[in-house]
């Protein structure tokens, strides 16, 4: 079936980098993505990641693709306060308009 | 411009009592979704609109009602509330289906207490 799967939990001092993991069973996933949810607000897309691609870069954000291992992460640079929110991975199902979640991991960035 | 818009931000029921939750898009997009998040369960769908006139079962149907009233609104009912339905609820609209060229546009929930 189709399922996404994330750490809940991680946390890093500003300035450092921080790489946010996740794993998908959907082998025919063509497109992956990361969405960012900022306390008390709806989900926003952060990038996304085409299945035939390794790597997208995206100014303080990276994002890794293992396709073999169905191993999604996001890394983001010089990490700041503000990006101190719930990442959520995210895979389109069998059908397009099915858009799977993972749980989420919060991300808290300390001074 | 408000994106999407989601009406109510909190409520509160009793077990039983029916409500609907109303979302509307001013984006002229094709497609809804209906989502509810749980604590370390991410977001599951409850219902969709691919376009209007249409809707489809999610993951998590149970419970719920939609209606696709026009291009712009998509309503979701409770008609018995549960405790088990308690809930952040999301409303999503993107122009067609959920690939890299149609992202999700999310309102900023409606928090759902059923005691």
């Amino acid at each position: 079936g189709e399922d996404v799967e994330q750490s809940l939990f991680l946390s890093v001092r500003e300035g450092d980098s921080s790489v946010i993991n996740c794993t998908y069973t959907d082998s025919s996933s063509t497109y992956l993505y990361w969405y960012k949810q900022e306390p008390g607000a709806g989900l926003q897309l952060l990038t996304y990641i085409f299945s035939n691609m390794d790597m997208k870069q995206d100014q303080r954000l990276t994002v890794l693709l293992n396709k073999k291992d169905k191993h999604l992460s996001l890394r983001i640079a010089d990490t700041q306060t503000g990006d101190s929110a719930i990442y959520f991975c995210a895979e389109i199902g069998r059908s397009s308009y099915k858009l799977i979640f993972g749980s989420g991991t919060r991300l808290l960035v300390r001074p | 411009n408000a994106g999407v818009t989601q009406t109510p931000k909190f409520q509160v029921l009793k077990t039983g009592q029916s409500m609907t939750l109303q979302c509307a898009q001013d984006m002229n997009h094709n497609s809804m979704y209906w989502y509810r998040q749980d604590p370390g369960m991410g977001l599951r769908l409850i219902y969709y609109s691919a376009s209007e006139g249409t809707t489809d079962k999610g993951e998590v149907p149970n419970g719920y009602n939609v209606s696709r009233l026009n291009k712009r609104e998509f309503s979701l009912r409770l008609e018995s509330a549960a405790p088990s339905q308690t809930s952040v609820y999301f409303c999503a609209s993107s122009e067609a289906g959920a690939g890299m060229d149609s992202p999700l546009h999310f309102g900023n929930g409606t928090r759902l207490t059923v005691t």
